[in-house]
């Protein structure tokens, strides 16, 4: 099942923070969070695996909440290469496919 | 980090015709190897799981015998569009995971192949 990714476009100024969220309506394995820039493949950002679990450093983290069923990606401080389409990816259960989320398309502006 | 490698980067062919995309896990072995397509401003969909030694797990609406999945090997899987047709024009995109027990979370990306068929 698809997760739910909102929203589904933001635009910042550079400097500015910005939160996406991830949701599913059963509890996960795992989120992943990915990266993609126009005409490339995906980049791995994170992985979250416990419920309650946060991750990353200053300027890009995440957390999982303790139903594993939400995941919210932070970017603080926003630089112009944070610009891309963001996917959160999900598994319902260990070493199984990801499935990934609509995507949230980031624009970063000077 | 693990690298994935993908060949080609780009195959333009013409209607009918068969093309074969490689997968590479480069520094690491995958019993597991997943490819994805991904149409233009939309999500990455996965078309199948492909395990070494044995057959292909196909998604619902994926035609097997279109999408022939090979995973000879713990660092090749291959996929072939058979007689490709224009809508099969996409960025087909393959990932990798690592069989270590504590990598075998991540996925690997490839950096995707472009296929344009005429």
């Amino acid at each position: 099942q698809q997760p739910v990714q909102s929203p589904q476009a933001v635009i910042l100024r550079e400097g500015e923070d910005a939160v996406i969220n991830c949701s599913s309506s059963k509890a996960l394995y795992s989120v992943h969070w990915y990266r993609q820039k126009h005409g490339e493949a995906p980049v791995f950002l994170m992985i979250l695996l416990k419920g309650g679990e946060q991750k990353g450093h200053e300027k890009i983290s995440a957390s999982f909440n303790e139903k594993k069923q939400q995941s919210s990606l932070y970017l603080t401080a926003s630089q112009l290469s944070y610009s891309g389409t963001y996917f959160c990816g999900t598994e319902i259960g260990g070493n199984t496919p990801l499935v990934f989320g609509k995507g949230t398309r980031l624009s970063v502006i000077a | 980090g693990a690298v994935v490698s993908q060949h080609p980067s780009w195959v333009i062919c013409k209607s009918g015709t068969s093309v074969k995309i490689e997968c590479r896990s480069l520094d690491f072995q995958a019993t597991t190897m997943f490819w994805y397509r991904q149409f233009p401003k939309q999500s990455l969909m996965l078309m199948a799981t492909s395990n070494e030694g044995s057959k292909a797990t196909y998604e619902q609406g994926v035609e097997k015998d279109k999408f022939l999945i090979n995973h000879a090997s713990l660092t090749l899987s291959t996929l072939t569009v058979t007689s490709a047709h224009p809508e099969d024009s996409s960025f087909y995109i393959c990932s990798a995971r690592d069989s270590l027990p504590r990598l075998k979370e991540t996925q690997y990306f490839g950096p995707g192949t472009r296929l344009l068929v005429l």
